[in-house]
Formats: C-alpha cells, structure tokens, sequence
C-alpha cells in the first residue's frame, strides 16, 4: 500500500514570497490533517479536513495560510505572503476514520520550508 | 497544549529493553494513551495506544498504572533504529480527533 505522499521535499525562498506545498493521502482515506513542525517541538496541528469540508482550523493563521481539498482527495496548503517564523516542517497526515473509533494517522516525510 | 509530560531524553544500549515514562495524571475517562515516534527527516509513525488494559503489538508493549495517570512503552530489545523522538499523547478514541503532540522524548540507542 502507498504511503502519504508529499512535494516538494525541500524548499527554499525569501520572506514575502509564496509557497504552495502538495500532498495526496493513503486511497480512501477520509481525514486529511496539516500539521506544522518547528525545530525542536512537537507537530501542531494547522488543519483538517473530512472528505473535502474543513472540520478544524482553528490554529491556520487564516491572513497568509490557507488550504483545500479539492474532489475529497489531494490537498495544497499555501502560505502567502511567508515570514521568517513559517520556516518549519509540514507535515500532511491521513486516516481512515471508522464510525467505530478512532484509528492511527499516517504521516507523509514532510516538506522542509527555510524562509530566508 | 499536551496533557503528558515526558523526560527530554534517554539512552540505551542496544539489545537492552528500554523502557519510556510518560505522565498523564489529568486523563479523562474516555481518552486513551497513544505513542508515536518520529525518526529524523521523517514524519511521525504509529506505534500502540490503549485504554486501561496493558497491551502489546510487533512493535512494544504498553504498560498503563491502574490509576490511568501514568504509563510506560517498552520496547524489549532496542537496535539502533529505534533511535527517535517518541511522543505519548492523550486523545479521545473517536474518529476525526487531532493529535496534540508535546515535545516528547529522544531516545539514543548505542551499541
């Protein structure tokens, strides 16, 4: 079975620029999470998404953040205009998420953003 | 922010069983205990969660005291690719819930 996939792996640009990063979860699963990961902390959960309608993001800085989920499927997140404090890891995760509970996330190898 | 708190860091050799703390005293009655770990340059994996019961998987066995507030991960003959951060978080079992990650613990696993 495929894993989460996510591009590009690395990028880098200068503050005020735009990026967009891209991530295609595990077939047939519902839940959809962006998680953002400074240095030296744990993952933060940025947004989430059931199918292709928003559930959570109440942590996106929704003035240059922002996400979607077109057809249920893949997903961008894009920052836009970037600051020095966006350099992080993000992290896309997926899960199947059966009515019975609860059940693992998924996550891809992340995008490593540097905001020069 | 995290309901757990874990040590910053911890060594073992390899081939020895190394054995992970985690604190939760605040844990509500329908929130399990789940443990991730991330190796470096990659994103977190799945490793075990459970309610009350002890439980065990290919992976480590999870310890939980009776009163819930603290557990263990025991992975019982560390190699050294099982040097990583390991994250223990408290989260309801039910479908849709985030991870709230802390900063969790390094383990460094030396031959």
């Amino acid at each position: 079975e495929a894993g989460v996939a996510q591009s590009p792996r690395y990028k880098i640009i200068e503050k005020r620029q735009s990026v967009a990063f891209w991530c295609n979860p595990i077939s047939g699963h519902a839940t959809l999470y962006w998680y953002q990961q400074i240095l030296g902390q744990g993952p933060k959960l940025l947004i989430q998404f059931q199918n292709n309608g928003v559930v959570d993001d109440s942590q996106l800085p929704k003035d240059r953040f922002s996400a979607e989920r077109l057809k249920g499927v893949d997903s961008t997140l894009k920052i836009q205009p970037a600051k020095l404090e966006d350099s992080a890891v993000y992290l896309c995760a997926s899960s199947l998420e059966t009515s019975g509970g609860g059940s693992e996330q998924f996550f891809g190898p992340g995008t490593r953003l540097t905001v020069l | 922010d995290a309901k757990t708190t874990q040590p910053p860091s911890m060594d073992c050799a390899e081939g020895r069983a190394a054995n992970l703390p985690c604190n939760h005293s605040t844990i509500s009655g329908n929130e399990y205990v789940y443990w991730y770990r991330q190796i470096h340059s990659q994103g977190p994996q799945y490793i075990i969660h459970g309610l009350k019961n002890n439980e065990t998987n290919e992976m480590a066995s999870l310890i939980i005291t009776e009163d819930r507030k603290s557990s263990t991960l025991i992975l019982p003959h560390a190699t050294l690719r099982d040097t990583a951060v390991y994250y223990c978080i408290v989260r309801v079992h039910q479908a849709g819930t985030a991870l709230i990650f802390g900063k969790g613990t390094t383990l460094s696993v030396s031959s």
